[in-house]
């Protein structure tokens, strides 16, 4: 079945610093792929998303590309800021299993000043 | 427009009675689905409704259930509750099919004392 393999947490980080958050996924079709966001006491949130190969989602100066020959949607941003501290879930949907989505187990991002 | 509403936003019960929650979701949209988070954990599917009918079902026991509503409201049902059903349950809706992913709400936090 569909998987999705998440780095696991927490990432720590200064401000200012570079980031990247890893994202595998297994999938017998061609997935679309998703970034959530979830801050302290709330839902997710939709980050960015890619829906073919090659693709890059961008939003809020986080960026991922969609890159099928190393089934990898890797989560990058060049500059975090303490406000994003949050967890981040990466997602696919398979198109062909309706709009089910396949969540990887969520990295939690700590920025510190 | 409004979000994805949940209600209630804590819930406190003792082992064994029974747990509602309800989630309303943004208009239009028809597929509404449940997840478990539990703390520090993932999201774990739990139940997927779409035009009134449930269409998935994670791997979950038979006490926890649902139904979806004409206007396409939900509710989740988790009968005799345990400790270890302490949780954050999210709901979510979409408009299948959509690569705009899902929309989610911001929860209800389950306690089982």
């Amino acid at each position: 079945g569909d998987s999705v393999t998440q780095m696991e947490g927490p990432v720590t980080l200064s401000e200012e610093a570079f980031l990247t958050i890893n994202c595998t996924y297994t999938a017998t079709g061609y997935p679309s792929l998703f970034w959530y966001v979830q801050y302290p006491g709330e839902g997710l949130q939709l980050l960015l998303k890619a829906t073919k190969a090659d693709d890059k989602g961008s939003n809020k100066g986080f960026e991922a590309t969609y890159r099928k020959e190393t089934t990898s949607f890797h989560l990058e941003k060049g500059s975090v800021q303490v406000s994003d501290s949050a967890v981040y879930f990466c997602a696919l949907r398979e198109s062909n299993a309706g709009n089910m989505l396949t969540f990887g187990g969520g990295t939690r991002l700590m920025v510190k000043p | 427009e409004a979000g994805v509403t949940q209600s209630p936003t804590h819930l406190i019960k003792t082992r064994g009675q029974q747990a509602t929650l309800r989630c309303s979701p943004i208009s239009g949209h028809t597929s509404v689905y449940w997840y478990q988070q539990a703390l520090g954990l993932g999201l774990q599917f739990l139940l997927w409704y779409d035009e009134g009918e449930e269409r998935n079902r994670g791997n979950f026991p038979p006490r926890f259930s649902g139904r979806q509503f004409p206007n396409y409201s939900s509710e989740l049902n988790v009968n005799a509750l345990e400790l270890e059903d302490s949780a954050l349950y999210l709901c979510a809706s979409s408009n299948p099919p959509s690569d705009y992913g899902y929309t989610f709400g911001s929860g209800t936090r389950l306690t089982v004392v």
